[in-house]
């Protein structure tokens, strides 16, 4: 069965630290890969996605991840966080062209950023 | 566009009990899905639909019924409540291979 291993539960960093969380999955298809993060008490949000094409990706709120096949890993990064970047986060991941469009989550990473 | 819609965002069911946890969106997504979160377990897959009428299990069925008579909407049916199924529920939506919009969840208490 396909899975989505994120490699630390939790992770506290200062402001303007840098981040970088981890994701690898296990499917060795072609796969659409993606990171959402969840601000307390609130729903899933998109926060970038990569379906092919350049490796690296940018997303919302100066985030970015970069695909490595060869390592089956999708790591988010950060150069610079903020307090308001305090959440979880979730890395998923899908299939191409299969049937149900089934989004497979990891466990997720609770970001905590002192300010 | 209001997205997606859950109702309600908090319930309280005794063990046994039934209900039905409502989701629909406005979007015209063929693919909605449906999620439970549990601390350090992510979301896991409870059912999903690809459209109209059809309907599939996800990874965790049991306890749960779907059915998708519109495109717009998609209830969630728990049978016969269980302190197990405690937890928070998503429900999302999607068109083609691009990613989830989710709504904003039913947090569900069984005792």
């Amino acid at each position: 069965a396909q899975s989505v291993s994120q490699h630390n539960h939790h992770v506290i960093l200062s402001e303007a630290a840098s981040l970088e969380l981890g994701c690898n999955y296990s499917y060795g298809g072609t796969v659409n890969l993606f990171w959402y993060v969840q601000y307390p008490g609130q729903h899933l949000q998109l926060l970038l996605k990569y379906f092919s094409g350049d490796p690296l990706v940018k997303g919302i709120k100066g985030f970015e991840a970069e695909f490595i096949k060869s390592k089956f890993s999708f790591n988010l990064r950060k150069p610079s966080v903020q307090w308001s970047d305090t959440a979880e986060y979730f890395c998923a991941v899908s299939r191409a062209m299969e049937y149900g469009n089934k989004l497979v989550f990891g466990a997720g990473t609770i970001l905590r950023v002192k300010s | 566009n209001a997205g997606v819609t859950q109702t309600p965002k908090f319930q309280v069911l005794k063990t046994g009990q039934s209900m039905t946890l409502q989701c629909a969106q406005d979007m015209n997504h063929e693919y909605m899905s449906w999620y439970r979160q549990d601390p350090g377990m992510g979301l896991r897959l409870i059912h999903y639909s690809v459209g109209a009428g059809i309907t599939d299990q996800g990874e965790v069925p049991n306890g749960y019924n779907v059915s998708r008579s519109t495109t717009e909407d998609f209830p969630l049916r728990l049978l016969s409540a269980a302190p197990s199924q405690t937890s928070v529920y998503f429900c999302a939506s999607s068109y083609g291979g691009d990613g989830y919009t989710f709504g904003s969840g039913t947090r569900l208490t069984v005792v």
